[in-house]
């Protein structure tokens, strides 16, 4: 069936650090792809999306391109904050035989970015 | 502009217990509506979607149950709690498939 498979986490970074998280899918047909966060008591906020290939998704300094030849969805940001600190979700959607589809997500990525 | 109201925030219930938590949405028609539980270290778990009043799909078997009375109404019920209940409720909405969720603020369920 079709699967999101993020990094394992914990990631710790220290501050203007270079970010990384990885995220590959598995999928028929052809995917919306999206980055969720979840800061620290709360619920999720969407991120950034990308609906085709070659698609770059951007917002908040993260981006992420859709490269559906490696099946990837990559989340980088070039120098993180500590307000960047949160749970990140790679997730995929896609039509379920003409129903609404729903959202499938990875597991999560606990970032924690020190001063 | 749409907003999603979940509550209650935080919920303390002893096993055998019933459960009702509710999801409302503002500022749309006609919403998909979604009901995930995030349990430590297992990532969210999509429980139910509805695409309409009335209509309810059920992903995975389970002790709970939902119910759509109204358009932008979303409940998650439960008449006899288990430990294995616990978890971090999610309520979501969405206009249409491929778009992206909003999600609500969450409801961390602690059953003792």
């Amino acid at each position: 069936g079709d699967s999101v498979t993020q990094m394992e986490g914990p990631v710790t970074l220290s501050e203007e650090a270079f970010l990384t998280i990885n995220c590959t899918y598995t999928a028929t047909g052809y995917p919306s792809l999206f980055w969720y966060v979840q800061y620290p008591g709360e619920g999720l906020q969407l991120l950034l999306k990308a609906t085709k290939a070659d698609d770059k998704g951007s917002n908040k300094g993260f981006e992420a391109t859709y490269r559906k030849e490696t099946t990837s969805f990559h989340l980088e940001k070039g120098s993180v904050q500590v307000s960047d600190s949160a749970v990140y979700f790679c997730a995929l959607s896609k039509d379920y035989g003409g129903s609404q589809g729903n959202l499938i997500f990875g597991k999560g990525t606990k970032l924690s970015v020190k001063p | 502009s749409q907003t999603i109201h979940q509550w209650p925030a935080t919920l303390v219930q002893p096993v055998g217990s019933p459960l009702s938590l509710e999801c409302t949405v503002e500022g749309t028609s006609n919403p998909n509506l979604y009901w995930y539980r995030q349990a430590a270290g297992r990532g969210l778990q999509l429980l139910f979607y509805s695409v309409g009043i009335g209509q309810i799909s059920s992903e995975v078997p389970q002790n709970l149950s939902a119910s759509r009375p109204q358009d932008r109404q979303f409940i998650l019920s439960s008449k006899k709690l288990l430990l294995s209940d616990s978890g971090f409720y999610l309520c979501a909405w969405s206009p249409t498939i491929n778009y992206g969720y909003t999600f609500g603020s969450g409801t961390r369920l602690t059953v003792v």
